[in-house]
């Protein structure tokens, strides 16, 4: 079963426009949501991350909220830049064995930000 | 940039093969994870290591095992390769949740591997 579903496999916004990623999970236990940004040919690189215990983290253009009445995350971009074209996974965080944080990945959707 | 290196980055293999990727990192972190990316799925963690000679499995592990003989390597290996295990393969490390850290994982830049 997929604990973390992105619905949207792309999204096409206009430069200077708001992005707006949307990410839903089923488990109740996860502590960490994270999203992530992947280029092709390049590993994914780490966005912004935020605690099943609050709502809202800002980091300069990108926001993330969490509403977990609805179990859902979402990711804002404003302004989206043409280099926010990527493909970016919501990720959700389960502690294991030793400490180990195993991350549960979304199926990604594809951003294109057009001029 | 976090130092992980994964070798090789391209390999082209025929079933029933054994295959080996290698993760190698610099950061002295603790974790360290293998996962795979296949359209659709996004990426699925295979196995992943809290220390060394101590590893688990993860939601796709069949077919695949792993070794860290030491904190720095980590390998992954298809004991007979299979068209299902054709996948753009990442390794990830960790240095674990801490003061202000909430344990987000570091990509190398992945291996991808074609099994015909």
């Amino acid at each position: 079963d997929q604990q973390v579903k992105q619905n949207s496999p792309s999204l096409s916004v206009q430069e200077g426009r708001i992005s707006i990623l949307n990410c839903d999970y089923t488990n109740s236990m996860f502590d960490y949501f994270l999203w992530y940004k992947k280029y092709p040919a390049e590993g994914p690189t780490f966005l912004i991350s935020i605690s099943s215990i609050k709502d809202k983290n800002e980091d300069g253009r990108f926001t993330v909220f969490l509403n977990k009445s609805a179990k859902h995350l979402s990711l804002h971009i404003v302004p989206s830049q043409p280099g926010d074209s990527a493909v970016y996974f919501c990720a959700a965080s389960l502690s294991h064995s030793g400490g180990a944080q195993k991350l549960v990945f979304g199926q990604g959707t594809r951003l294109t930000i057009n001029p | 940039d976090a130092g992980i290196t994964q070798s090789p980055r391209h390999k082209v293999t025929e079933t029933g093969t054994p295959v080996t990727l290698r993760c190698h990192q610099t950061e002295n972190h603790r974790y360290m994870y293998w996962y795979r990316q296949d359209p659709g799925h996004g990426l699925r963690l295979i196995h992943y290591s809290y220390g060394v000679k101590d590893t688990d499995k993860g939601e796709v592990s069949d077919g695949y095992s792993v070794s860290r003989s030491k904190t720095e390597d980590f390998l992954l290996t298809l004991e007979s390769a299979t068209s299902s295990q054709t996948s753009v393969y990442f390794c990830a490390i960790s240095a674990g949740q801490g003061l202000g850290n909430t344990g987000e994982l570091f990509f190398g830049e992945g291996s991808r591997l074609t099994v015909l």
